[in-house]
C-alpha cells in the first residue's frame, strides 16, 4: 500500500524568501503520480502541482516547482518568494487507484 | 462556473445519531469521492462514485454509506455516531472514472465539519 511521509509538522518562512517541504512516499507501482495540494483555513483543498512518475523533467507551476528524486522516493515542493497568503497547511498526496494517499501535512507560516 | 459545493458547513450531533452531508460536482463531472479528515491528519479516502455506482471503498466501517443521484450529485450518510466521527468531510469531483487522475483533475469542495458530541 502506499505510504506518504511529511517529516515537518510546521515551517516557518520570512517572506519573499523560498521555503522548500519534504515528501517521501512509499510506492511498489511502476507507475504513479505524486501531488501536492494547499489546505487554507477554510477547509479547501486547492491543487498546486502533480509529477508523473515518468516525467523526465521536475513539474513547475508559477512559484511552485517539485524536486523530484525518483531513486531517493522524494517529491519535495519549493515554493520561491514566499507571500502572506501562502501561509496553510499542505499535503503531498499518491494517487493509488481510484483514490489519493495523503501524508499528515506541514503547516506553512509566512513572517512579514 | 461554480466549484464544488458541499452543505450544510458545519452541523453539530449527539452520539447515536444519524448524518447525512450533501454534495454537488462541478457541472460535467460524473465522478464523485468522498474523504474524512480528522484534526491533525491529512484526508481519508471513504468511497468513490462514478455513474451512480461505487468504484471504491475504504477502510470505514459499514455505519458509513453513500450514494451517488442520476444528475451525479451525493450524499454520505454516517449512522450511529461516534465521537470519533467528529471531522472535517471533504468532497471531491472529477471527469475521469477510477484510477485516471492526473494532475488538476481532482477538485475538492470547502467541507463539512462535524462535530459530534
Amino acid at each position: 500500500a502506499q505510504k506518504i511521509t511529511q517529516t515537518q509538522p510546521g515551517m516557518f518562512v520570512q517572506e519573499k524568501e523560498a521555503v522548500t517541504l519534504d515528501c517521501t512516499y512509499d510506492t511498489s507501482d511502476q507507475s504513479y503520480g505524486l501531488f501536492w495540494y494547499k489546505q487554507p483555513s477554510s477547509g479547501e483543498m486547492i491543487f498546486l502541482i502533480y509529477q508523473g512518475s515518468y516525467d523526465e523533467q521536475n513539474a513547475t507551476e508559477g512559484r511552485y516547482s517539485l524536486n523530484f528524486q525518483k531513486a531517493r522516493k522524494s517529491a519535495n515542493l519549493v515554493i520561491s518568494a514566499s507571500q502572506l497568503g501562502d501561509s496553510a497547511m499542505y499535503f503531498c498526496a499518491d494517487d493509488d487507484g481510484n483514490k489519493l494517499v495523503f501524508g499528515a501535512g506541514t503547516i506553512l507560516r509566512v513572517k512579514s | 462556473d461554480a466549484g464544488v459545493t458541499q452543505s450544510p458547513t458545519h452541523l453539530i450531533k449527539t452520539r447515536g445519531q444519524q448524518v447525512t452531508l450533501r454534495c454537488s460536482p462541478i457541472s460535467g463531472h460524473k465522478s464523485v469521492s468522498w474523504y474524512q479528515q480528522v484534526l491533525g491528519q491529512g484526508p481519508q479516502f471513504i468511497f468513490q462514485y462514478y455513474e451512480k455506482e461505487e468504484r471504491g471503498r475504504g477502510n470505514f466501517p459499514d455505519r458509513f454509506s453513500a450514494r451517488q443521484f442520476p444528475n451525479y450529485s451525493s450524499e454520505l450518510n454516517v449512522n450511529a455516531l461516534l465521537l470519533g466521527d467528529s471531522a472535517l468531510y471533504l468532497c471531491a469531483s472529477s471527469l475521469a472514472p477510477a484510477g485516471a487522475f492526473s494532475a488538476g483533475e481532482l477538485f475538492f469542495g470547502e467541507g463539512s465539519r462535524l462535530t459530534v458530541l
